[in-house]
This record gives structure tokens, C-alpha cells and sequence, in this order.
């Protein structure tokens, strides 16, 4: 069954330090999404994106993310300037489409970003 | 935004019983309610998922409820087996909206 994968699975920094996570969504799905997770609490939208530009971002979504997709295959989440609070597990997902009631959206097994 | 609170967060269960997780949400306009299972290590995997024009889904073991009027959700487990321990999560999301709201999730423990 086709899925969705995540590079790495685990990616330490340095406060300060810019970090990119690297996301293959299925094949054909076209609408693409960030989620984080911090220890304890409950998972976070971060962005969607379709078409080669953002759809909806969240209030979490500042001007230190970004996120690209830099060839047909890949999907990535940069955080420019990493704070500690930007520890979580982050998570990407897609879906076919993003039209319509309700589209199905699978999940990767997610990075766990720690920043020290 | 829409607010989803899940219940109860551990629910430890008999092999073979049933398992019955609660979810409640605020935004009367979601129309779209997906549930996660979560195993150890991995991502959210997508198990069954229901739209607000209908009031109850199935599949095998797996149903899913909906009243619409109260604003809640369920997840039914029947004859659970020890592979269903897992973080169950409840989600919503608004038509046209594709982001998930998402509830804190469920540990379910099955008891051989």
C-alpha cells in the first residue's frame, strides 16, 4: 500500500540552527500537509499546500517556517531559526484532493525535532 | 476554531469485549470526522472516517457514530484483540477546510 514517508526519523539542533524535514508524499495526492505534535499535547495544523503554493496555514505558521516543493517527489518544512519550543514530533500528510467534504489525508510516521 | 476533546484518555478492555471511545466537538459546521490509530513508533494510520450526512459507518470490526445535535462522535471496537492497543485519535475538519482539528487521543489497552 502506498504511504507516505519521512526523512529523518530523528533530527537534533542547536538552538539558532535552521533545520529542513523532507516528506515523499504518495504518488498521486496532490494537496499536502505539515503537522507537529508537542510531547503531551494534541496535534497541531500547521499548513496545507496544493498547486505549488500555500492553501491555509495556521496561527503556528510564522514567518520562520516555509515549506517547498522542490521536484516532483518531495515536500519540505524549514524552520529558519529553531527555538526550543519548536520541539514536537512534526508530521506530514497528503491527500488526493483537497476539494469537497472531507478528503482522506494519510499520515508519515514523522521527524521528532529536538532543539537544544 | 474548532475544538475536539476526546473521552475517556485510557480505556483498558477484556480481550473480546468491546471498546467505545467518545469524541465531542464545537464548530457545528464540521462536516468531516476521520479516526487515527496510532501504534508505537508510528504516524497516524487512518481507519475509518465519516461525513455529517450520515449517521453511522462500518467497516468489519470498526463502527463509527454521529449525532449531529449533540456534537459527538464514536469510535466502536467490537471483539477487540490485543493488536487494537493503540492511541486512538478523533478529528474534524469544516467543509472546503482541509484542516484537521484534532482531539488529544486515547490510549486503548487490550487485556489478553
Amino acid at each position: 500500500e502506498p504511504e507516505v514517508t519521512q526523512t529523518p526519523s530523528h533530527q537534533v539542533t542547536q538552538m539558532g540552527q535552521e533545520v529542513i524535514l523532507r516528506c515523499v508524499p504518495i504518488s498521486n495526492h496532490l494537496y499536502f500537509y505539515w503537522y507537529r505534535q508537542i510531547l503531551g499535547q494534541k496535534v497541531e495544523f500547521l499548513v496545507s499546500f496544493y498547486n505549488n503554493e500555500i492553501s491555509e496555514k495556521s496561527e503556528i505558521f510564522d514567518d520562520q517556517f516555509s515549506v517547498e516543493r522542490p521536484d516532483g517527489s518531495n515536500f519540505t518544512l524549514k524552520i529558519r531559526s529553531t527555538k526550543l519550543e519548536d520541539s514536537a514530533m512534526y508530521f506530514c500528510a497528503s491527500s488526493e484532493s483537497g476539494q469537497g467534504v472531507g478528503q482522506p489525508q494519510h499520515f508519515g510516521d514523522g521527524t521528532r525535532l529536538s532543539i537544544l | 476554531g474548532e475544538n475536539v476533546e476526546q473521552h475517556p484518555s485510557t480505556l483498558s478492555v477484556q480481550e473480546g469485549d468491546s471498546a467505545v471511545i467518545k469524541c465531542t466537538y464545537s464548530d457545528s459546521a464540521s462536516n468531516y470526522f476521520p479516526w487515527y490509530k496510532q501504534e508505537l513508533g508510528k504516524g497516524p494510520q487512518l481507519i475509518i472516517d465519516i461525513r455529517s450526512n450520515v449517521g453511522e459507518k462500518k467497516d468489519q470490526r470498526i463502527a463509527v457514530t454521529l449525532n449531529k445535535t449533540a456534537k459527538h462522535f464514536s469510535l466502536h471496537i467490537t471483539e477487540t484483540q490485543p493488536e487494537d492497543s493503540a492511541v486512538y485519535f478523533c478529528a474534524a475538519s469544516l467543509y472546503g477546510n482541509n484542516r484537521l482539528a484534532f482531539g488529544k487521543g486515547n490510549q486503548v489497552v487490550v487485556i489478553p
